[in-house]
C-alpha cells in the first residue's frame, strides 16, 4: 500500500512569500504529525492532529505557521511571510492513533529554501 | 519534558568492526524509546523500539539496543558493520500516553560511515 506522501518535494521561495506544504497520510491513519529538520539539527515537533482537530500546537514556532487537516486525511502546513530561518526539511508522519498504533510512518519530506 | 542527547554527531567505523551509537535521554515520566534510521535519499524508518518488557531489543538487520533506566541510556550496537549500514541514526523518545498519540522527541542524529 501507499506510504505517506508529501508535496512538493522541493520548494524555493523568496523571503516574505507564503508557502503551502501538503501531506497525504496513510489511508486509515487518524493521527498526523508535522516535524521540521533544520540543517545539522534533529527533528523538531511542530503540530499533531487527531482526526481533524489539533490538540497540541505547542511546537509551532510563531503565528506565521498554521496547519489544517480535512476529511481526516490531507493536511496542509502554511507558512506566511517566510523568513530565511524557515529553511528546513518539513516532515509529515502518520499513525493509527487512538485505535491502537503508536508507530509513526514518515513521508519523504519537503525541502524548503527561503532566499 | 523529554530530551535526547546523541553524544556523537559522526561515527566512522571499518567494515566488519563493531558499532556503538550512544544515546542518553532525560524525562521525569516513563517513556518509549526508539531508534530511527535515514538512509541516503530515503525517508525515516523505524529501526527498533522499546515499549516495555525485555530491555534488550533487536532489529531485523542485526542492530540491538539496551534500555538502561539507571543510566538513562539506550545505546545502539551491532557486532559487525556492513557497508549498507551507512546512514543517519536518530535516537527518539516519547512520553507514554494511553491514547497512543505521542509527539516524538528526536536527538540530533549520528551519521554512521562505514569504511571498506
Amino acid at each position: 500500500g501507499a506510504g505517506v506522501s508529501q508535496s512538493p518535494s522541493n520548494k524555493v521561495t523568496e523571503k516574505g512569500k507564503d508557502v503551502e506544504l501538503r501531506c497525504d497520510p496513510i489511508s486509515g491513519h487518524t493521527a498526523l504529525y508535522w516535524y521540521r529538520q533544520r540543517l545539522g539539527q534533529g527533528l523538531e515537533f511542530l503540530i499533531y492532529f487527531q482526526g481533524n482537530s489539533a490538540p497540541d500546537k505547542s511546537g509551532l514556532p510563531s503565528d506565521r505557521f498554521s496547519a489544517e487537516r480535512t476529511g481526516e486525511s490531507v493536511s496542509t502546513l502554511t507558512i506566511q511571510r517566510t523568513q530565511q530561518e524557515d529553511s528546513a526539511v518539513y516532515l509529515c508522519a502518520s499513525s493509527l492513533g487512538a485505535s491502537g498504533g503508536w508507530e509513526q510512518f514518515f513521508g519523504p519530506g519537503t525541502r524548503l529554501t527561503v532566499l | 519534558a523529554q530530551s535526547v542527547t546523541q553524544l556523537d554527531s559522526q561515527v566512522p567505523v571499518f567494515e566488519e568492526a563493531p558499532v556503538e551509537l550512544r544515546c542518553n535521554y532525560s524525562s521525569s515520566v516513563s517513556v518509549y524509546l526508539f531508534w530511527y534510521v535515514q538512509y541516503p535519499n530515503q525517508g525515516l524508518q523505524l529501526l527498533l523500539k522499546y515499549l516495555s518488557g525485555s530491555t534488550l531489543v533487536e532489529s531485523i538487520n542485526g542492530f540491538e539496543a539496551e534500555f538502561k533506566k539507571s543510566e538513562t541510556s539506550f545505546h545502539l550496537t551491532k557486532p559487525s558493520a556492513h557497508m549498507s549500514d551507512a546512514a543517519e541514526y536518530f535516537c527518539v523518545v516519547s512520553q507514554i500516553f494511553l491514547s497512543g498519540n505521542t509527539p516524538l522527541v528526536f536527538g540530533k542524529g549520528t551519521r554512521l560511515s562505514v569504511i571498506a
